[in-house]
């Protein structure tokens, strides 16, 4: 069946290092992607998203790669602090099926160390 | 307002009995939708609405589940008949226009006892 998974379900780094947070997808058509970060008692808050005709989109501390051969999703966070720690996960979509609603992974859990 | 409001936050029933959730959109949003995201899991697509077009009705688990929006304003999600799997939390999340980037609000958590 299509799906979109997230290789490791959790990841501590230390305060000052880079993140990458990985995200397996199935659905070949998929060709709209989304990160969210989801802190603790609140809903999914957007950090940056990619179309598949890109392979790399940069945003205020964060970069989302996008290799479409492999279908594989990252997101690097760099000089990651203690407000990264929450629940992160890869949505995907495929708009040009006129199919707007998002396939989310399970989320990794990422804990920053002091 | 300044983001998706949703009401209650918290709210527990018992097992059979019907709950409505409230979700207020972004001003201006056309598209809303309803996930649910079980504990330790991801969001599971519901239904969404935009504008006066059909619902994509797709991912509702059960007829106990429905829901309605009106004109491009509030919506109701209903569930009947409550059974303990239903307890999770409800994402309402609203974009403006169907491709744009949708926008989460804090959730109802439900727990049916």
């Amino acid at each position: 069946g299509e799906s979109v998974g997230l290789h490791l379900p959790t990841l501590s780094v230390q305060e000052g290092d880079n993140s990458i947070i990985n995200c397996a997808y199935s659905n070949s058509a998929s060709d709209y992607f989304i990160w969210y970060k989801q802190e603790s008692g609140k809903g999914p808050q957007f950090i940056i998203d990619i179309r598949s005709n890109m392979d790399k989109r940069q945003g205020q501390r964060v970069t989302v790669l996008l290799n479409k051969t492999v279908k594989h999703l990252s997101l690097q966070i760099a000089a990651t602090q203690p407000g990264d720690s929450a629940v992160y996960f890869c949505a995907e979509t495929t708009p040009h099926n006129n199919d707007y609603k998002l396939s989310f992974g399970a989320g990794t859990t990422v804990t920053v160390r002091a | 307002g300044a983001g998706v409001s949703q009401s209650p936050s918290n709210k527990v029933t018992e097992k059979g009995k019907d709950v409505e959730l409230r979700c207020d959109p972004i001003s201006g949003h056309t598209a809303l939708y309803w996930y649910r995201q079980r504990l330790g899991q991801g969001l599971e697509f519901l239904i969404y609405f935009q504008g006066n077009s059909a619902p994509d009705k797709s991912g509702l688990p059960s007829d106990r589940f429905s829901a309605e929006r009106t004109g491009e304003s509030v919506s109701t999600l209903t569930i009947q008949r409550t059974q303990q799997e239903d307890s999770a939390v409800y994402l309402c999340a609203s974009s403006q226009g169907i491709s744009g980037s949708q926008h989460f609000g804090d959730g109802t958590r439900l727990s049916i006892l």
